[in-house]
């Protein structure tokens, strides 16, 4: 089956800890975003990337750390400079074509600070 | 700069009822509208999308959307509303110039079904 996997899809994380999310796709797309979601503010984008060692930050980067060594994955560090992690994290891919455009997403990861 | 409007927080129909879930944008360039829906603690399934062309976009479960240049909206329309139906509903925005494929949401609509 193509698609986005994201795992872990819960997550727990200790005050001061780093934790990293996954996410892998095999839709051969060349985009691949983060993107944070809080209750009422709908999805606001983190980092992406169009191509293999290139990324670029979002609205939202300071705290988070990514990298795009291979195509199909796209790693996401929150670090421990995110003073409010709690959220739900989404990543997607896109062709980014004129006609293909749509993103597609992964299932999500369920971030707690405990 | 890009954004995207979604005046209600919720939307409260009653099966079987018409279903309308608004949606307002603001873009430099030309827009590629979509919508998305969102069930509890999972991911954005893609419903429609408008590129180009007709002003009517018929998408996935008998969705659909009217594209409305001159109001800036895109509000998305099911004529018979399902109880399955209730979930979050995002619009989304992309300026067609922008070659990063970025998206900018609205805040969401929570749809709610009733039977």
């Amino acid at each position: 089956d193509g698609g986005i996997t994201q795992s872990p899809k819960y997550l727990f994380r200790k005050e001061g800890q780093n934790v990293t999310l996954s996410c892998e796709q095999n839709l051969n797309h060349d985009a691949m975003y983060w993107y944070r979601q809080d209750p009422g503010q709908g999805l606001r984008l983190i980092y992406y990337s169009q191509i293999v060692n290139d990324f670029q930050k979002g609205d939202i980067a300071e705290g988070y750390s990514v990298s795009r060594e291979k195509k199909e994955s796209f790693p996401l560090t929150v670090t421990s400079a995110q003073k409010n992690p709690t959220a739900f994290y989404l990543c997607a891919s896109n062709l980014v074509t004129a006609e293909n455009t749509e993103a597609f997403f992964g299932q999500g990861t369920r971030l707690t600070v405990v | 700069a890009q954004s995207v409007a979604q005046p209600e927080d919720q939307v409260n129909v009653a099966e079987g009822n018409p279903l309308t879930v608004k949606c307002t944008y603001s873009v430099s360039g030309n827009p590629y509208l979509f919508w998305y829906v969102q069930y509890p603690n999972r991911g954005l399934q893609f419903l429609l999308k408008y590129i180009t062309g007709d002003n009517l976009v018929k998408g996935s479960y008998g969705f659909e959307a009217e594209f409305n240049k001159s109001q800036t909206s895109f509000h998305l329309k099911k004529p018979s509303a399902l109880v399955s139906d209730s979930a979050l509903y995002f619009c989304a925005v992309r300026d067609m110039r922008d070659s990063w494929g970025k998206l900018q949401f609205g805040a969401g609509t929570q749809v709610v079904v009733t039977p």
